[in-house]
């Protein structure tokens, strides 16, 4: 089956930096690539994907890149602000077919410092 | 996200009992899931229902169990078989594509 790992597992960065947050996959069979946030105590909510026919994605500050060769996926976040604190999830799976169930990797906890 | 009802939000549980955690949803749609998450670590996929009447297992089925019996409702049983069950507990509906959460389960056992 599928296994997704996300780098790194914690992340501090100063108010106004950019943050990186890296998952590779490993079916290549994989199309479709979203990233959730999760805040204490929360259910995670959908803050952006990507399907394989795309390789790039903007909404804002937050961007995601997917190297369907290199199997890997990134979420960039621009100008980070105190309220981007918390756990960020990649997840990969595969769509129109089959149970289309998500994998998740093990998580990025994210703390940007005032 | 505000059509996937979840219930309990907390729910303790006794060695031994089994409990039941309920998943309603009124957007229609076919596919739902359940997702298990450990204090500090990702989501676990226990069981997923294409449609009704039919459900398969995931990577974590052990202990559970689950029903489909109507399309807005996916309820998911944890039974005295599962021996670790304290943990944050997801359900899940596919919406073209896009797989949204509910407010999720809490389960503790005491």
């Amino acid at each position: 089956g599928e296994n997704v790992e996300q780098h790194p597992s914690t992340l501090s960065v100063q108010e106004g930096d950019s943050a990186v947050i890296k998952c590779t996959y490993s079916d290549s069979a994989s199309n479709y690539f979203p990233w959730y946030k999760q805040e204490l105590g929360k259910r995670p909510q959908l803050i952006i994907d990507i399907r394989s026919n795309v390789g790039e994605k903007k909404d804002q500050r937050i961007a995601v890149t997917l190297n369907k060769t290199a199997k890997h996926f990134s979420l960039h976040i621009t100008e980070t602000q105190p309220e981007d604190s918390a756990v960020y999830f990649c997840a990969a799976s595969i769509q129109d077919t089959g149970r289309r169930a998500l994998t998740f990797g093990s998580g990025t906890r994210l703390q940007v410092q005032p | 996200d505000g059509g996937i009802t979840q219930s309990p939000k907390y729910l303790f549980r006794k060695e031994g009992q089994n409990v039941t955690l309920s998943c309603e949803q009124n957007l229609n749609h076919d596919a739902m899931y359940w997702y298990r998450q450990d204090p500090g670590q990702g989501l676990r996929l226990i069981y997923y229902s294409q449609i009704v009447n039919d459900f398969q297992k995931g990577d974590i089925a052990e202990g559970y169990s689950v029903s489909r019996e109507k399309k807005e409702s996916f309820p998911l049983t944890v039974t005295s078989a599962q021996k670790n069950p304290t943990a944050f507990y997801l359900c899940a509906l596919n919406s073209g594509n896009t797989i949204y959460f509910g407010e999720g389960s809490w389960l503790t056992v005491v």
